[in-house]
């Protein structure tokens, strides 16, 4: 079994409609987040946790909200889809700021 | 702030030959890290390497090593007898050292092609 694991791998919706995105793992990390990647721009940090109490706005935060709902799991949500967040969304973990991030495998989101 | 950059967005390489994937960055910090992932199309994001800044010694990992220029903020990836299996997306990432506000920053990437 994988270690980060995203769901849905892939989807495709409707402008308006509500995404939810899920993470979960089992690597025992504290720190989990939530990454948006688009052609040409590379990997761009929409919201971070680094423990169940403490959330965090990344760079790119705007239309979308988290839910820690526990260590192992971190959520993502659109909460009215708009098509220019169409995109590959990655869930990661890491041990600490000096240490590698675990990737899942991502999710690519088509929003029509 | 921070930033890194990349400024090769595709280079070509001839199997069995050498490939050197270029990374900049610019930090007031002293103490940090640096990483290269691998992104094949598969989509996954892969660790490549580890090169922590207080560290002289290019770090290796088999055919994979890095060229790290500390006072020139530079961090190159060489690949050494490149395969097939090394196409792919290449980020350059930095990290701040443990503690303190989260600031993990990526490269915009550079995409290999590996040529039979």
């Amino acid at each position: 079994d994988a270690d980060v694991t995203q769901t849905p791998r892939n989807r495709i919706t409707k402008t308006g409609k509500r995404i939810m995105l899920e993470c979960s793992q089992t690597k025992g990390h504290d720190r989990m987040y939530w990454y948006r990647q688009d052609p040409g721009l590379g990997l761009q940090l929409i919201y971070y946790s680094f423990d169940v109490k403490d959330i965090n706005k990344g760079e790119i935060s705007d239309g979308y909200s988290v839910s820690r709902q526990a260590q192992a799991k971190f959520s993502l949500s659109l909460e009215s889809a708009i098509p220019n967040q169409t995109a590959l969304y990655f869930c990661a973990t890491s041990r600490g700021n000096n240490q590698p991030q675990h990737f899942g495998d991502g999710t690519r989101l088509s929003i029509l | 702030a921070q930033t890194v950059t990349q400024s090769q967005p595709e280079m070509s390489v001839q199997e069995a030959e050498t490939v050197t994937l270029s990374c900049t960055y610019d930090t007031s910090e002293s103490d940090y890290y640096l990483f290269w992932y691998k992104q094949p199309p598969s989509r996954q994001m892969i660790l490549v390497i580890r090169q922590e800044a207080y560290k002289q010694q290019n770090a290796t990992e088999n055919r994979f090593s890095v060229n790290f220029q500390k006072a020139a903020k530079s961090f190159s990836l060489k690949i050494s007898d490149s395969q097939l299996g090394d196409a792919a997306m290449y980020f350059c990432a930095y990290s701040p050292p443990t503690s303190g506000t989260y600031k993990y920053i990526f490269g915009t990437g550079t995409r290999l092609k590996v040529l039979a």
